[in-house]
């Protein structure tokens, strides 16, 4: 167990919709991350935050935003919703300072995200 | 740019064999991380380890061993005597400055699969 707590485990919704999927960091870690799992793309970098600010930003869609509150729990907000949208989303979280990279990420078990 | 590659996409050894995954990455940092996780059937991705750029000592962990070569930009992973349970997809992941954060780029991974 990562210590890394996302929710739900499976969200099936349709085409347009709105959907805000959870995280729950490590106790102690700052720093949060999403990340977009898809069989096309891989794991591809969407957002990073560290204690309530945004620090980095990858491959997110505008339709896509994210933050992270004041009890570090973080969300993922998926808006007007397409097809392509179905992917395996994993929130990480670490202990390293927002500028470092020497920690490792701890991962969530993912959310699986169906658009029908 | 950073890059990771993993050329491997899809191994297959029957137990008890020795299998190396390998790992090309391209960056221009001097001071950067390397990692590996694990990706099982379940989904969860598991870390697995990191190293430093200014470390080139090779690492064993039980079965698992690391090769880390900064002359040819290489960070191969190898079981030995391979089981059934290291059936599962690995990454390959560089450490990169972004923003004012920083992110994992993680290769396409390999899917190892150890038959009986």
């Amino acid at each position: 167990d990562s210590g890394v707590t996302q929710t739900p485990k499976h969200l099936i919704t349709a085409t347009g919709q709105r959907v805000t999927l959870r995280c729950s960091p490590r106790s102690g870690d700052l720093s949060v991350y999403w990340y977009q799992q898809s069989l096309d793309q891989g794991l591809q970098f969407l957002i990073q935050y560290y204690n309530g600010e945004e620090r980095a930003k990858g491959n997110i869609l505008e339709r896509f935003s994210a933050q992270q509150f004041p009890d570090l729990h973080s969300e993922l907000n998926l808006s007007s919703l397409e097809l392509g949208d179905s992917a395996l989303y994993f929130c990480a979280s670490s202990a390293s300072p927002a500028d470092r990279g020497n920690s490792p990420l701890h991962f969530g078990n993912g959310t699986r995200l169906t658009v029908t | 740019a950073q890059k990771v590659t993993q050329a491997q996409t899809e191994i297959s050894v029957v137990e008890k064999e020795d299998v190396t995954l390998d790992c090309v990455y391209e960056t221009r940092d001097t001071t950067y991380y390397l990692f590996w996780y694990k990706q099982p059937p379940s989904g969860e991705l598991v870390f697995l380890i990191r190293r430093n750029s200014f470390d080139e000592q090779n690492e064993i962990s039980g079965r698992y061993s690391w090769n880390f070569q900064k002359s040819t930009s290489s960070f191969n992973f190898t079981i030995t005597a391979s089981q059934v349970v290291d059936s599962a997809v690995y990454f390959c992941a560089l450490s990169a400055a972004l923003g004012s954060g920083y992110a994992l780029n993680f290769g396409k991974g390999t899917s190892l699969l150890v038959t009986p």
